[in-house]
């Protein structure tokens, strides 16, 4: 079974750029997720889909950030404009069913982004 | 709010000997725990999950863990620790009838670091 793919797997830009990121889920997985993990510290929830719908977005900077999921499958992650903050990994994850707490949420090998 | 705490940036372990790495929770209600591992340039991989029942969790690569509700304890354990274990590991909650969502919080990880 094919697991969680992510490109690019690095990216450089400049401070007031515009970046995006692509995530494709293990096939027929419902729900997808996005989390930007920071050096030194745990992942962090941005935003999570289950299907083309959002479930939480509570935690994602919605004044730079965006995140569609168009057709329930892949989805991408854009920031606009890009701050010296953002340099982080951004990784997807996905799980089987609809949203529940149990479900184990399997991850992708993640964007490496530095903002200069 | 849920949070989780891994008290140790890093542990240090001789090949053979056994392996602890800590982690404590803060949660309303129950939980359900996680252990992911995380090795350079990769995504985190699953390792173990408890929902309910047995204390003590089995899991991927011979690691195992006990949930311990009265300490909010969720300890990763491996008897006999292998070099090619050294890696970060974090440990993740989730709170037990999340009527929405599967909102992961992540501690800070833990690096393990197996010397020969």
């Amino acid at each position: 079974e094919a697991g969680v793919a992510q490109s690019p797997r690095y990216k450089i830009i400049e401070k007031r750029q515009s970046v995006a990121f692509w995530c494709n889920p293990i096939s027929g997985h419902a729900t997808l997720y996005w989390y930007q993990q920071i050096l030194g510290q745990g992942p962090k929830l941005l935003i999570q889909f289950q299907n083309n719908g959002v479930v939480d977005d509570s935690q994602l900077p919605k004044d730079r950030f965006s995140a569609e999921r168009l057709k329930g499958v892949d989805s991408t992650l854009k920031i606009q404009p890009a701050k010296l903050e953002d340099s982080a990994v951004y990784l997807c994850a996905s799980s089987f069913r609809v949203a529940g707490p149990k479900e184990t949420q399997y991850f992708g090998p993640g964007t490496r982004l530095l903002v200069l | 709010a849920q949070s989780v705490a891994q008290p140790e940036d890093q542990v240090n372990v001789a090949e053979g000997n056994p392996l602890t790495v800590k982690c404590t929770y803060s949660v309303s209600g129950n939980p359900y725990l996680f252990w992911y591992v995380q090795y350079p340039n990769r995504g985190l991989q699953f390792l173990l999950k408890y929902i309910t029942g047995d204390n003590l969790v089995k899991g991927s690569y011979g690691f195992e863990a006990e949930f311990n509700k009265s300490q909010t304890s969720f300890h990763l354990k491996k008897p006999s620790a292998l070099v090619s274990d050294s890696a970060l590991y974090f440990c993740a909650v989730t709170r037990r009838g999340e009527a929405a969502g599967n909102k992961l919080t992540f501690g800070g990880g833990t690096r393990v670091l197996v010397k020969p």
